[in-house]
Parts: structure tokens; C-alpha cells; sequence
């Protein structure tokens, strides 16, 4: 079936530390891939997306690229700060579906200072 | 501005009772979702409506009721069947483009 893995939590970084987060997935057909960013006790924000294999979402200084040869979207950003600090959740959309997503369980990040 | 309006932002509910989360959208768009979230744990799909006047049940949709009259509204009913109710919800909706754009949020406590 189709599915999400997520890196378990919690990650714990310095600020200006480097941040990799995995994901890997299972499905079938070609997904669309997502990262969403969830701040203390409010909804889900679209980080970035990547469509097609190969492609890189990027947004606020986050990256992650596509690799179908590896079934992976891992998020990485280069310099975190203590802002960034929240929970990271990966997830996939299939083509033609009915629209549902496809959720990892999140990754909490926590930036000290 | 377009976005997700989900009220009330803190409800408390007592044993037996029902009670209902409101959400509204202004996106124009035609799916719209509730899911469920626990402390410390990923989503879980509730009811997922796809079109006006049609809704599906999730993958945990025992306890939970729905209704899709309008494009802009989709209010979930936390029923006295649902016997671990607490919880924080969470409403959504999605456009074409499969991006799905989430609501603030509503925590229910079981008082």
C-alpha cells in the first residue's frame, strides 16, 4: 500500500546547525510530494512540494528534492534558526486519486538558542 | 483574504453530550477534510467531502458526523459515541493542484 516514513523525533539542533529530516515512501504511480510545518498549537503550513522526480521544492531557506530512484524527500536547510522550531510533517499525493494525502507521523524540531 | 475559518478555537464538552465544530472556506474549493490529531502523534482522516452534498468516512470516522450542504462548509459533529473525543481537529481544504491548506485549528476537551 501507500505510505509515508518519517525520521522519529525529537531532533534537537543548535541554532546555525544543519537540518535533515528523512522521508521515505512507498506508493504507486507517480505522487506529488509535500512537506508541511506545524507551529505550537496552530494548523499545518505547505513548506514546499515537488511534483515530478528530480524536482526541488524549496522555501525559506528549506530544500528537499525529489529521488525516485530512492523513494526519498528529504528536508534539509543549511543554517536553522531557533524560529524554525516545530513540527515537520512529509506526506504524498497520488495522481488521479480522490484527493486524500498520504501522512508521516512528523518530526518535532526543537532549536536552542 | 482567502483562507480556512475553524470556530470555536478551545471547546469543552461534557459527557453525553454533542458537539460541533465549525468550518468555513472561502477558497472556492471543492474538497474539504477533518482530521484528528493527538498529542505527540501524526493526523488521522475523520471525513472527507468531495463535493457538495457528499462526504466519506476516513479511517476513523466511528463517533463522528458531517454535512456538506454548501461548497464554503463542512461542520464535524463530535458525537457521545466518540468516547476519547479529546483531541485537536483540524480542517482542510484543497484545490485542484492536490495542496491541501489547513484551518488554525479547534481544541475539544472532555470535561
Amino acid at each position: 500500500g501507500n505510505s509515508v516514513t518519517q525520521m522519529e523525533g525529537p531532533v534537537t539542533l543548535s541554532e546555525e546547525a544543519f537540518l535533515t529530516i528523512n522521508c521515505t515512501y512507498t506508493a504507486t504511480g507517480y505522487p506529488s510530494l509535500f512537506w508541511y510545518v506545524q507551529y505550537p498549537g496552530e494548523g499545518l503550513q505547505l513548506l514546499l512540494k515537488a511534483t515530478k522526480a528530480d524536482d526541488k521544492g524549496s522555501n525559506k531557506g528549506f530544500e528537499a528534492t525529489y529521488r525516485k530512484e530512492t523513494t526519498s524527500f528529504h528536508l534539509e536547510k543549511g543554517s536553522v534558526q531557533v524560529s524554525d522550531s516545530a513540527v515537520y510533517f512529509c506526506a504524498l499525493s497520488l495522481q488521479g486519486n480522490n484527493r486524500k494525502l498520504i501522512w508521516g507521523l512528523g518530526t518535532s524540531l526543537a532549536v536552542n538558542p | 483574504d482567502g483562507g480556512i475559518t475553524q470556530s470555536p478555537k478551545y471547546l469543552f464538552r461534557k459527557e453525553g453530550q454533542n458537539v460541533t465544530l465549525s468550518c468555513e472556506q472561502n477558497l472556492n474549493h471543492d474538497a474539504m477534510y477533518w482530521y484528528r490529531q493527538d498529542p505527540g502523534q501524526g493526523l488521522r482522516l475523520i471525513y472527507y467531502s468531495q463535493i457538495v452534498n457528499d462526504f466519506q468516512k476516513g479511517d476513523i470516522a466511528e463517533g463522528y458526523s458531517v454535512s456538506r450542504e454548501k461548497k464554503e462548509s463542512f461542520p464535524l459533529t463530535v458525537t457521545s459515541a466518540q468516547k476519547n473525543p479529546t483531541a485537536f481537529y483540524l480542517c482542510a481544504s484543497t484545490n485542484r493542484g492536490n495542496t491541501i491548506y489547513f484551518g488554525e485549528g479547534s481544541w475539544l476537551t472532555v470535561v
